[in-house]
């Protein structure tokens, strides 16, 4: 039981390409969430989902695409990598409804955009 | 939409010493959640709390949730280096399936 992983665990992009973030659980959770953690901001959401096929936007949404076409993977799209994008990405998971909100993280992937 | 006020924002004690922090909020909350996060790492769940009132252990550490529902402690006894890291705390008020709300971290610095 691997809990939540996430891929790559660093990665530097140029201005302006794109890249997928990568995260994966084996817990079955319904409840997926990416969120980025800037000094001195805490945590902040980026995007969520309740399920295969729902997605919702959260604080910071804006440069960020998601879907969700699994139980299992909940992947984060930059489609056009700006300098504000560097940061460290956490993904994390729980179950939707009861206990949804004992989110589990992933050990973070850190984004540098030149 | 809700925030938490986390507070202190950071701390630096020496070890033995106990520690306290808190977090407040203007709205209700049905749960209350205690992270912790080590350099490098993501963070970890310490302690759940469902009820107002509830008061709950994990060895050193003790959460409660207080009793107004705006807000939460936690205490960390006889600190040791370990105890290094960001606590971070987050509230959900269950609502469909609305995202916890979380509180920008006290940064604990333990002193050998």
């Amino acid at each position: 039981n691997a809990g939540v992983t996430q891929t790559p665990k660093f990665q530097v992009l140029k201005t302006g390409q794109s890249m997928t973030l990568q995260c994966a659980q084996d817990m079955n959770h319904e409840y997926m969430s990416w969120y980025r953690q800037d000094p001195g901001m805490g945590l902040r959401l980026i995007h969520y989902s309740v399920g295969a096929g729902i997605t919702d936007q959260g604080e910071v949404p804006n440069g960020y695409n998601v879907s969700r076409s699994t139980t299992e993977d909940f992947p984060l799209r930059l489609l056009s990598a700006a300098p504000s994008q560097t940061s460290v990405y956490f993904c994390a998971s729980g179950k939707a409804g009861g206990l949804a909100y004992e989110q589990y993280f992933g050990p973070g992937t850190r984004l540098t955009v030149t | 939409g809700q925030q938490l006020n986390q507070s202190p924002q950071s701390m630096f004690i020496q070890e033995g010493e106990d520690v306290s922090m808190n977090c407040t909020s203007s709205s209700i909350f049905n749960t209350w959640l205690w992270y912790k996060q080590e350099p490098g790492e993501g963070p970890v769940l310490l302690i759940a709390l469902y009820k107002a009132g509830e008061l709950t252990s994990n060895g050193r550490l003790t959460a409660q949730f207080g009793i107004t529902r705006k807000d939460s402690f936690l205490n960390i006894s006889a600190s040791i280096p370990s105890d290094v890291g960001i606590y971070f705390c987050a509230g959900h008020f269950f609502s469909g399936n609305t995202p916890l709300v979380f509180g920008k971290g006290t940064r604990l610095s333990v002193i050998a």
